[in-house]
């Protein structure tokens, strides 16, 4: 049974690109949360999805960042125009109902590098 | 507001050695804690929870204990093995109940 599935694992992007983050859950979870570590700190909840639902984006930047969850795929989490600031490990964790009833489980995570 | 911190940032055992790394929250009505342990280059791994109506929770070599007068909680691993060293954090619900929020890790070296 695999785990929580991140790709790609290292991102390299210059200012002002685009980046683009995947995410496949665990078979069986359709719910799938985004997090944001800094170095030496701990995870920042972004957003948390159902399929085909934004649930709660209140840690989400007003711009550049959005997610989607589609029926079919991967979740995405997107970043446009990045800047230094993003530089940091995007982790994606799913759970088969909502956190507060199963636990949450991560994957390896996306390392951002902006230069 | 909703907070959760650990005491200490760094902890340094010998192997063999018990551990204790506590935490302390802000929130009184958090009802469920997760322990995570994350490894250098990986995501975290879930350790153990606990949720408000009990006091402790034992794992295989983990133990849980949550202290809710003091808002106070805290991992202890018995027979602390090199495999250990990570970093190790405390997280709680947000009040919307839709998201975890983490402390800022101690970091457990484990030498031996």
């Amino acid at each position: 049974n695999a785990g929580v599935m991140q790709n790609p694992r290292h991102l390299v992007r210059r200012r002002g690109q685009e980046a683009r983050l995947r995410c496949s859950p665990m078979k069986g979870h359709s719910h799938v949360y985004w997090y944001r570590q800094l170095p030496e700190e701990g995870l920042k909840f972004m957003v948390y999805l159902q399929k085909e639902n934004i649930i709660d984006e209140s840690g989400m930047p007003k711009e550049r960042f959005s997610a989607e969850f589609p029926k079919e795929g991967p979740s995405i989490l997107r970043i446009q125009q990045v800047v230094r600031g993003d530089s940091a490990a995007y982790f994606c964790a799913s759970s088969p109902q909502g956190v507060s009833t199963d636990t949450q489980y991560f994957g390896p995570g996306t390392r951002l590098t902006v230069l | 507001g909703e907070s959760v911190g650990l005491h200490l940032p760094t902890l340094s055992v010998q192997e063999g050695d018990n551990s204790i790394i506590n935490c302390a929250y802000s929130n009184s009505a958090s009802d469920y804690f997760i322990w995570y342990k994350q490894e250098s280059g990986k995501g975290p791994q879930f350790i153990i929870d606990i949720r408000s109506n009990m006091d402790k929770r034992q794992g295989q070599r983990v133990t849980v204990l949550l202290n809710k007068t003091v808002k106070h909680l805290s991992l202890q691993i018995a027979a602390t093995q090199p495999g250990d060293s990570a970093v190790y954090f405390c997280a709680d619900l947000n009040q919307a109940g839709t998201a975890l929020i983490f402390g800022k890790g101690t970091t457990l070296s484990v030498s031996s």
